[in-house]
């Protein structure tokens, strides 16, 4: 069975500092992908970031990063350089088994101070 | 215009009414998913069409009715739903069905379902 976990219901950081938002996953399965969406309080989800199993460099994509620490299951995103319009519900997922089925956490509110 | 888009945006229904909420990508892409976000729990996944047929079905009852005509256009079919039904409906699409680093879903902006 997957299972995603967000410890952290909400996160507050000052505009133009970075955040971690933490996420640990669990899977028996060698071969998996983890996702991170943001979901603003329009409601839709905007894709972020993809890290694979076997990626041996951490993902990277503008402002986001992914801090991935295999051993540890953990999959947390970096955001450098906080703006105000980050501010948002965070959801990191995973999909595993060769499964089309992803799996998501309960969400990481974040909201950016000026 | 492009992206996955979603109608109506904001939908409120009697317990005994009959409505239809629909998606419609224009990605290109293969597979369709339906989402149910309620509050305080995790995205729920609800049905999932690959290449038009069903391929999986996440024990949802029976009041949701999917139906996919096409690659493009996914609906949902609503029928004496409960309250506790209320939740916000993403459709999400992605270019294959399967595991691969390209296979990143897109989602719409979701419709805010409301059960009376």
């Amino acid at each position: 069975a997957q299972k995603i976990t967000q410890t952290q219901p909400g996160m507050f950081v000052q505009e133009k500092e970075a955040v971690t938002l933490d996420c640990t996953y669990d899977t028996s399965d060698q071969s998996y992908g983890l996702f991170w969406y943001k979901q603003p309080s329009s409601g839709e989800m905007i894709f972020l970031i993809y890290q694979g199993s076997y990626d041996e460099q951490n993902a990277t994509e503008g402002r986001y990063s992914l801090n991935f620490q295999k051993a540890r299951k953990s999959a947390n995103l970096v955001i450098s350089a906080s703006q105000l319009g980050d501010s948002a519900m965070y959801f990191c997922a995973m999909e595993s088994g060769g499964s089309y089925i992803p799996t998501f956490g309960r969400g990481t509110s974040l909201i950016v101070h000026p | 215009e492009t992206g996955v888009t979603q109608t109506p945006r904001h939908l409120v229904m009697g317990m005994t009414n009959k409505k239809s909420l629909k998606c419609e990508q224009h990605l290109g892409h293969n597979a369709m998913y339906w989402y149910k976000q309620s509050a305080k729990k995790p995205l729920e996944l609800m049905f999932v069409y690959s290449l038009e047929e069903r391929v999986e079905n996440n024990s949802v009852p029976s009041r949701f009715s999917p139906e996919c005509p096409n690659s493009s256009h996914l609906f949902l079919h609503l029928h004496t739903l409960q309250p506790e039904d209320s939740a916000l409906y993403l459709c999400a699409s992605s270019p294959t069905s399967g595991l691969a680093s390209t296979d990143t879903q897109y989602f719409g902006p979701g419709t805010r379902l409301t059960v009376l």
